[in-house]
């Protein structure tokens, strides 16, 4: 079975440090690794994704993630916060025997203090 | 750019009504799926849909539940006898192709059984 866990409901930083978010993923199978960001009263939207390609991930808006096979990690992070960057995210884990549906942790509330 | 659309954004019923939330994924998508939130917990998978038939199902989704692509363009979720426990945001979501290819989200219906 697969399954996403995310360390700390709630992060919080100022504004221009360094936001890591964690995200720790259990699959028997090769995964495919996303995260997704959530702003209030939105729909998710795709940060980056992870295929199996090169294990270090670039996205939107200054995010970053790097799969670390050894720790069954995918943790996000991003040099420096800034007000936007507030809002929910979430790692999800797909794989290719299960409809590719997505599996998401519970999420990380991110809070950027000025 | 195109995008995942839902409605109603809120559907007030009460126990035991039947409630149909539609979907209209992007134009192109062949893969769809509904997920569902409810509130303070994860985005959990509903069923995923591709050929006109469901593709996998989760769990939750039970005699009760039902989707249908009925005119090509809608995508549609329907809860026969809704309960209490239905209440959540629902999340519509769509991709172009197979694997792991980018879902994108709909901004959610939220439902409120009474």
């Amino acid at each position: 079975a697969q399954s996403v866990t995310q360390l700390g409901s709630h992060v919080s930083v100022s504004e221009g440090a360094l936001v890591l978010l964690r995200c720790n993923y259990s699959s028997s199978v090769p995964p495919y690794l996303f995260w997704y960001v959530q702003y209030p009263n939105q729909g998710l939207q795709l940060l980056l994704k992870y295929t199996s390609a090169a294990t270090l991930v670039k996205g939107i808006n200054g995010f970053e993630a790097e799969f670390k096979k050894s720790e069954t990690s995918f943790h996000l992070t991003k040099p420096s916060a800034h007000m936007s960057d507030a809002a929910e995210y979430f790692c999800a884990v797909s794989r290719m025997d299960s409809s590719y549906k997505l599996i998401f942790g519970s999420g990380t509330r991110l809070l950027v203090r000025p | 750019e195109p995008e995942v659309t839902q409605t109603p954004s809120h559907q007030v019923t009460q126990m035991g009504q039947e409630v149909i939330l539609r979907c209209v994924p992007i134009s192109n998508h062949l893969y769809f799926y509904w997920y569902r939130q409810i509130l303070g917990q994860k985005v959990e998978f509903l069923v995923s849909f591709y050929n006109n038939e469901i593709s996998e199902k989760s769990e939750i989704f039970d005699d009760q539940f039902s989707v249908e692509r009925p005119d090509g363009s809608n995508f549609t979720l329907k809860i026969r006898s809704t309960k209490l426990e239905d209440s959540a945001m629902y999340f519509c979501a769509s991709k172009v192709q197979t694997g792991a290819d980018t879902q994108y989200f709909g901004p959610g219906t939220r439902l409120t059984v009474l």
